[in-house]
């Protein structure tokens, strides 16, 4: 089975350009989690989604990040403008629809804001 | 609000010695309480997780944590550790919403050397 996969691995961009991230869940997943992982933190959850509809996103920053799920599988989040402190690892992950089921975490996408 | 500390924030042990990571967490009912590893470079994966039933849990790799509602706590322990066990450890607090799945909340995790 393939796992949860996620592209670029790394992303170098300067303050106020914009950045996406792609995520792919495992097939069959109904609900995806973007997190934010900043160093030296624990996994932070940014947003999480229910086929295609939004759950809970109240750690987001509305302002200038953004995410979306067409079709109920892959996801997109994207953060325009950047900040100095988005610097971080944005981990996707994926979980069936079930209570206290087990999230499946992609690689992660490392990203370095100047 | 949920909330999950990890007091350690570096451990290190000598290859073939026991090892116990702390957790102790924060929630308002029965708790669904997870270990994931994350080694260098690597998503999160799981270790064990605890729902309900018997409160010592077994996981892979050799480890277990044991839930003890008493001192909100879900020690992690593992009775050799092996080289490869060198990684950060975290512990997270599952809270389950309306809309479906599970908001996991994490500690700040616990970084484990092994020395050889």
């Amino acid at each position: 089975e393939a796992g949860v996969a996620q592209s670029p691995r790394y992303k170098i961009i300067e303050k106020r350009q914009s950045v996406a991230f792609w995520c792919n869940p495992i097939s069959g997943h109904a609900t995806l989690y973007w997190y934010q992982q900043i160093l030296g933190q624990g996994p932070k959850l940014l947003i999480q989604f229910q086929n295609n509809g939004v759950v809970d996103d109240s750690q987001l920053p509305k302002d200038r990040f953004s995410a979306e799920r067409l079709k109920g599988v892959d996801s997109t989040l994207k953060i325009q403008p950047a900040k100095l402190e988005d610097s971080a690892v944005y981990l996707c992950a994926s979980s069936p629809d079930r209570v206290a089921e087990t999230q499946y975490f992609g690689p992660g996408t490392r990203l370095l804001v100047l | 609000a949920q909330s999950v500390t990890q007091p350690d924030i570096h451990i290190t042990v000598s290859e073939g010695a026991s090892l116990e990571l702390r957790c102790n967490y924060s929630y308002g009912a029965t708790p669904y309480l997870f270990w994931y590893v994350q080694s260098p470079g690597q998503g999160l994966q799981l270790l064990l997780k605890y729902f309900s039933g018997d409160t010592l849990v077994q996981g892979i790799k050799g480890f277990e944590a044991e839930f003890k509602r008493s001192q909100s706590s879900f020690n992690l322990r593992k009775p050799s550790v092996h080289w490869s066990d060198a990684a950060e450890y975290f512990c997270a607090v599952g809270d389950i919403l309306t809309g479906g799945g599970n908001k996991l909340t994490f500690g700040t995790g616990t970084q484990l050397k092994v020395e050889l």
